[in-house]
């Protein structure tokens, strides 16, 4: 069955170091987005891609980037960790169309201290 | 800017109907969605509704829109204690991304208490 994988579930990082979470999906879908979830915000769009190399910021995107090489996979890099990026991130996918699903992973709980 | 508004918890009996509300501000959007989240999982699309209905229904859930007062609601008959979750209310933010569904505006989420 297809589906979307993010490593690690749980990452522990220090202020300023560089982290990267990973996302892997194996629907064959063009759009791939990264939201973080935090208490009182609800879901946020960080990065988003509609393809192989296009890579378009979000509503919060400073201290963020991403990457797309191939259709399975956009990383998400924090280049110097704070402790205003302690959240919980989630990466999704769709397929074309206002009526295709985003499917979700599970989660990645980073806290940063 | 575009704002989905929607009350923060919702408790009712084993058996009860629920109803989740929600606002939206974009009228421009074509879908509008309820996801749901359990406990350390990702969200999973319950149900939409394409912006030309009044009402959707899918087995126990039904789906209410009311475009002039840009007002969305999900009823859940017969709620059960699986039911407890998060839901959360989203609409597609044209105005700033256009096409894709991936570019939602959430509200921040009702929590479904369910007791026994």
């Amino acid at each position: 069955d297809a589906e979307i994988t993010q490593s690690p579930r749980h990452k522990i990082t220090e202020t300023g170091r560089q982290v990267t979470l990973a996302c892997h999906q194996t629907w064959n879908h063009n759009n791939m987005f990264w939201y973080r979830q935090d208490l009182g915000h609800g879901l946020r769009l960080i990065h988003y891609s509609y393809g192989v190399q296009d890579t378009n910021k979000g509503e919060v995107s400073d201290g963020y980037s991403v990457s797309r090489s191939n259709t399975e996979d956009l990383p998400l890099t924090l280049e110097s960790a704070a402790s205003s990026q302690t959240s919980v991130y989630f990466c999704a996918s769709s397929d074309l169309g206002g009526n295709s699903p985003l499917h979700f992973g599970n989660g990645t709980r980073l806290t940063v201290t | 800017g575009e704002d989905v508004e929607q009350s923060l918890f919702l408790s009712v009996r084993e058996g009860d109907s629920s109803v989740i509300n929600c606002t939206y501000t974009d009228s421009s959007s074509t879908y509008l969605y309820w996801y749901k989240q359990e406990p350390g999982a990702g969200l999973q699309l319950l149900t939409y509704i394409f912006s030309n209905m009044d009402m959707k229904q899918d087995q126990r859930l039904t789906v209410l829109l009311n475009k002039k007062d840009k007002h969305l609601s999900l009823r859940i008959a017969d709620t059960q204690t699986g039911d407890s979750a998060i839901y959360f209310c989203a609409e597609n933010n044209w105005e700033n991304y256009g096409g894709s569904q991936g570019n939602l505006i959430f509200g921040k989420g009702t929590k479904l208490s369910v007791k026994p």
